[in-house]
């Protein structure tokens, strides 16, 4: 079974705090994301990664920032974190190979509160 | 521009019952139709999912009906049960581009089955 952890399932910061929030998969797989889930509005894309070092922006990325060193390992970054990025936080993780790409593989989350 | 349009928002049925989840698509380059069920305090995971060459896929007593047409495809639970209380989403994603794994996911619908 496939598995993605993630470094904390709750976390408290004050405004103005770096946040690191870390997620490992153990499949090997190539693509890894971080989204963000709010109430009424789904799952929104922050960043996603397609290779060690590399990043792409999603559809919310501003005020965050993400590192992959490890093709296991994708963290997302709260350079300073806001109220409003009080949220849950969802890393997944994709193959790369045809045909196989498309199923996300979740962690648990990181519902995160920023006083 | 949302690019996958979820409702209803939330939904009640009684056990045996036979909810109904829409989704509608604007992209028709999206060649990957997920669903993906989200139980409280856990992250989503895949339900079932359908390929546009075929117009129906069951799984159990889940059913994707696709309308490639139309671009909508919906979920239907056959004999609900209070288990299945859970939120659904639909996602849409295509296959053969290095983005492969990035999916475009619906608002999300919060289904509770009563007893």
């Amino acid at each position: 079974d496939v598995k993605v952890t993630q470094s904390s399932r709750y976390l408290v910061k004050r405004t103005g705090e770096k946040v690191f929030l870390e997620c490992v998969q153990d499949m090997d797989h190539e693509n890894m994301f971080w989204y963000r889930q709010d109430p009424g509005l789904g799952l929104r894309l922050i960043y996603f990664s397609y290779d060690v070092k590399m990043k792409e922006k999603g559809d919310i990325p501003e005020g965050y920032s993400v590192s992959r060193e490890k093709k296991e390992r994708f963290s997302l970054i709260l350079e300073s974190a806001s109220t409003n990025q009080t949220s849950m936080y969802l890393c997944a993780s994709t193959e790369a190979l045809a045909g196989n790409q498309e199923t996300q593989y979740f962690g648990p989350g990181t519902r995160l509160l920023v006083l | 521009q949302q690019q996958v349009k979820q409702s209803p928002q939330s939904l009640i049925v009684q056990k045996g019952g036979i909810p109904i989840i829409n989704c509608a698509y604007e992209n028709t380059a999206f060649d990957y139709f997920p669903w993906y069920q989200q139980f409280p305090g856990k992250g989503p995971a895949l339900l079932i999912a359908i390929r546009p060459d075929v117009s129906e896929k069951k799984e159990g007593r889940f059913t994707i009906s696709f309308n490639k047409s139309a671009k909508q495809f919906s979920l239907h639970i056959m004999d609900s049960q209070p288990g299945d209380s859970a939120t659904y989403f639909c996602a849409a994603s295509r296959g053969a581009t290095r983005n492969a794994g990035k999916s475009t996911f619906g608002d999300g619908t919060t289904l509770t089955v009563k007893p």
